[in-house]
């Protein structure tokens, strides 16, 4: 079972910033935050994780809260290759466990 | 291009059937996973391979099974099809070398299985 919780939908403008909150309450303390997107029925493709402190890379930044109980993926400048459905994962083991996912889509 | 190739991409067999499926990991990655995606389950994680050993087991029926090779490529052995078993099966490596340590996985392209 899934150890978070997604907005199943949500909806950016092409060039503005695309938010991506996930709720994981019952995370432990030796869990990570891993979050991957899946562009139509491509294999899934690897963006960010972290542990508790805010992480970025060329692709995203990654916000945690100080408690861990949720976390806010961003995309600073969505464009419309950027339409995909995004997963939010914890786990402590690399195993991933994808639940539903977030279904984002720029608009132009 | 992830690095991760799977054979075949598309398979259309019958039901009562039994199939293989084929994935060679990144050059380098020891850890193997495979997941199945149908329209209603989502993306469920079967099974995971390290270095020739498995893992980790999830929603894995007894009528699939898997194994990991020397020279690390995987095969997903699928029997006794049913119409349900009709998805898309990804393989994933990364390069995990224990278990604290915690590395991104890359995901294939995936095989389409049609059950018919």
């Amino acid at each position: 079972d899934a150890k978070t919780t997604q907005p199943p939908s949500m909806d950016c403008a092409e060039g503005r910033a695309a938010n991506l909150p996930c709720n994981h309450s019952t995370i432990s303390g030796n869990e990570y935050v891993y979050w991957y997107r899946q562009i139509h029925s491509q294999g899934p493709q690897y963006i960010i994780h972290g542990l508790k402190n805010n992480e970025t890379n060329e692709m995203a930044s990654l916000i945690i809260t100080e408690d861990r109980k949720s976390s806010t993926l961003i995309l600073p400048h969505a464009t419309l290759r950027d339409t995909a459905v995004y997963y939010c994962i914890v786990t402590n083991n690399n195993d991933m466990r994808f639940g539903a996912g977030t279904r984002l889509t720029v608009k132009p | 291009d992830s690095g991760v190739t799977q054979t075949p991409k598309h398979l259309i067999t019958a039901t009562g059937q039994r199939v293989t499926l084929r994935c060679s990991p990144r050059s380098g990655d020891l850890s193997v996973y495979w997941y199945q995606q149908s329209l209603d389950q989502g993306l469920q994680f079967l099974i995971q391979y390290y270095n020739g050993e498995e893992r980790a087991k999830g929603n894995i029926l007894e009528r699939f099974s898997a194994q990991q090779f020397p020279d690390l490529h995987s095969e997903l052995n699928l029997s006794s099809l049913e119409l349900g078993d009709s998805a898309l099966y990804f393989c994933a490596s990364s390069c995990r070398l224990s278990s604290g340590d915690h590395y991104e996985q890359y995901f294939g392209p995936g095989t389409r299985l049609t059950v018919t």
